[in-house]
């Protein structure tokens, strides 16, 4: 029983570029989260998606930044025009269902580096 | 502003003394208390989790204590080996519409022989 799965696990990009991070969700979850982490930080919230559908993408930054669950297929975070700041950890997690005392199972991350 | 505030950021202990975690917040609504555990280029792993229906919840080495007039939490690990050493997240979930954890700042852990 395969856990969350993300690629690339590193990624290096030159400014101005762009980033794609794909996350494969836990066999059975169609809730999933993407956090960032920056260094020496905990994990900020970005944006939780179910199937096709945002649900609350309120740590997202506004421009440059998307996030996407299509019917099939893996989530997609899209980083367009990167620049030097966007350089961290990215994680995803999923669940099986929403609410408060569900449990978030993490991936391992892809460390995205900006040139 | 920091809803979940961590510490101590760093700790070093004996292999087999007790390494103690503190949480703290300030959000009422919260009911749900997971601890992670992250190993260098790793993800961060689910270690133990409490609601705030207990006041405390032990597993294994690891036991929460939770304190909820005081709005405290804490990850005890008793018996500390060398390969707990790693960085430890307190989080906290269940704000009124809201899905996300709200993560500490960590706390690396180091248990020498």
């Amino acid at each position: 029983n395969a856990g969350v799965m993300q690629n690339p696990r590193h990624l290096v990009r030159r400014r101005g570029q762009e980033a794609r991070l794909r996350c494969s969700p836990m066999k059975g979850h169609s809730h999933v989260y993407w956090y960032r982490q920056l260094p020496e930080e905990g994990l900020k919230f970005m944006v939780y998606l179910q199937k096709e559908n945002i649900i609350d993408e309120s740590g997202m930054p506004k421009e440059r930044f998307s996030a996407e669950f299509p019917k099939e297929g893996p989530s997609i975070l899209r980083i367009q025009q990167v620049v030097r700041g966007d350089s961290a950890a990215y994680f995803c997690a999923s669940s099986p269902r929403a609410g408060s005392q569900e449990t978030q199972y993490f991936g391992p991350g892809t460390r995205l580096l900006v040139l | 502003q920091q809803q979940v505030k961590q510490s101590p950021q760093s700790l070093i202990v004996q292999k087999g003394g007790i390494s103690i975690i503190n949480c703290a917040y300030e959000n009422t609504a919260f009911d749900y208390f997971p601890w992670y555990q992250q190993f260098p280029g790793k993800g961060p792993a689910l270690l133990i989790a409490i609601r705030p229906d207990v006041s405390e919840k032990k597993e294994g080495r690891f036991t929460i204590s939770f304190n909820k007039s005081a709005k405290q939490f804490s990850l005890h690990i008793m018996d500390s080996q060398p390969g707990d050493s790693a960085t430890y997240f307190c989080a906290a979930k269940g704000q009124t519409g809201a899905n996300n954890l709200f993560f500490g700042t960590g706390t690396r852990l180091t248990v020498i022989p």
